[in-house]
């Protein structure tokens, strides 16, 4: 267990839908980081927060959005769901609010659109 | 832009054979290139990491080199076992910015 808490583990929905993905960091983590990973593909970084506010933002659709609350645990916003948004979607956190040391990863969130 | 080229996309050993993975960087600023394990299911782990003031590290089975020259770096694993099958990607990034740039990811599998 990597102390990174992806919730839920699978998520099948149908064209045009919105869903939340919920990521809650280690303890004592302060930023979030989400990334996208396609079939066959490595993982793509989507958006970073730390402490409550967005801090860098990589190749993240408009249709797509997050926040962090202020317990600290993030979520990921996807609406208008197209076939090719199906991916795995991970988070990871570490306690740094700059640098892409000590990133730890949750499992991940299986995102099937049909 | 920023990419990361990893080779090859997959790789079959003996158990008790060595693995190399190779990957190659485009921006010359890099200075950060972590390894991450990611087994099924699981998110991806980071196994080990090398910063650009050394050429080599080495943990136990495990030995990361970078050639900043070339921009290449590259993972070793000797003696592999059943468990060190998995998808093995490499990353880059410069210091204090926010994101990894990932390679594609190699699929390595040891058989017994």
């Amino acid at each position: 267990d990597s102390g990174v808490t992806q919730t839920p583990k699978h998520l099948i929905t149908a064209t045009g839908q919105r869903v939340t993905l919920r990521c809650s960091p280690r303890s004592g983590d302060l930023s979030v980081y989400w990334y996208q990973q396609s079939l066959d593909q490595g993982l793509q970084f989507l958006i970073q927060y730390y402490n409550g506010e967005e801090r860098a933002k990589g190749n993240i659709l408009e249709r797509f959005s997050a926040q962090q609350f202020p317990d600290l645990h993030s979520e990921l916003n996807l609406s208008s769901l197209e076939l090719g948004d199906s991916a795995l979607y991970f988070c990871a956190s570490s306690p740094r609010d700059r640098g892409t040391y000590g990133y730890t990863f949750g499992s991940g969130t299986r995102l099937t659109v049909v | 832009g920023e990419n990361v080229e990893q080779h090859p996309s997959t790789l079959s050993v003996q158990e008790g054979d060595s693995a190399v993975i190779k990957c190659t960087y485009s921006d010359s600023a890099s200075n950060y290139f972590p390894w991450y394990k990611q087994e099924l299911g699981k998110g991806p782990q980071l196994i080990i990491d090398i910063r650009s003031n050394v050429g080599e590290k080495k943990d136990q089975r495990i030995a990361v080199t970078l050639n900043k020259t070339a921009k290449h770096f590259s993972l070793h694993i000797t003696e592999t076992q059943p468990e060190d099958s998995a998808v093995y990607f490499c990353a880059a990034s410069r210091y204090n910015t926010d994101k990894l740039i990932f390679g594609t990811g190699t699929r390595l599998q040891v058989f017994p």
